[in-house]
């Protein structure tokens, strides 16, 4: 078990609806990584948050936001839900730390389904 | 730009051939390559890194920076072997980390 948790495990909700998916990394890691895992589009790097502070930012529709809190759980917040947006939403952490390893550690995903 | 190319989709084997995953790269420095591995209901996991230089599972992977790849081989497949495998590029430093778009290796008894 790497530690990392997610929740909800399903989440199933109709276009249009707004989300939170949320995320505690493993214990000591500072930064936490969401990723957007779909069928056709393998594993998309949405966005990474550094304690607290957003550090990376990939293809994160405008839709979508993130944030890191102080205790360092992550929350993933997807609105104006499209269809398109059904997928498997995984987070990762890790140290985050300059000249650290950068093996990532992946919880174990949240399935969104938007009907 | 930093990209990685995993050219096969699916990949078919027979139990006890050898298999190889194909990843490519692009990216400027000298970056970390990883192969990571999800297995069926599990959650996507580390499988080897290029700095480690280890053999996990019997799978090794080399890099070669001259031809920008990172294959992943394992001499014998076995039927636990099935998994979605993806390779990955990181610039290190604890910045983000590039996923290619996955192989789905398929070993048949």
């Amino acid at each position: 078990d790497s530690g990392v948790t997610q929740t909800p495990k399903h989440l199933i909700t109709a276009t249009g609806q707004r989300v939170t998916l949320r995320c505690s990394p493993r214990s000591g890691d500072l930064s936490v990584y969401w990723y957007q895992q779909s069928l056709d589009q393998g594993l998309q790097f949405l966005i990474q948050y550094y304690n607290g502070e957003e550090r990376a930012k990939g293809n994160i529709l405008e839709r979508f936001s993130a944030q890191q809190f102080p205790d360092l759980h992550s929350e993933l917040n997807l609105s104006s839900l499209e269809l398109g947006d059904s997928a498997l939403y995984f987070c990762a952490s890790n140290p985050g730390l300059a000249g650290g390893q950068d093996t990532q550690y992946f919880g174990p995903g949240t399935r969104l389904t938007v009907l | 730009a930093q990209r990685v190319t995993q050219p096969e989709k699916l990949l078919s084997v027979f139990k006890g051939a050898p298999v190889e995953l194909k990843c490519n790269y692009s990216y400027s420095g000298s970056p970390e390559l990883f192969w990571y591995v999800q297995y069926s209901r599990q959650r996507l996991q580390l499988l080897l890194r290029h700095i480690s230089r280890e053999s996990i599972k019997g799978f090794t992977a080399d890099l070669n920076k001259g031809e920008t790849s990172f294959h992943l081989k394992k001499p014998f497949a076995q039927e636990e072997d099935s998994a979605m495998y993806y390779c990955a590029l990181s610039r290190g430093g604890g910045f983000k980390t590039i996923f290619g778009a996955g192989t789905r290796l398929f070993v048949k008894a």
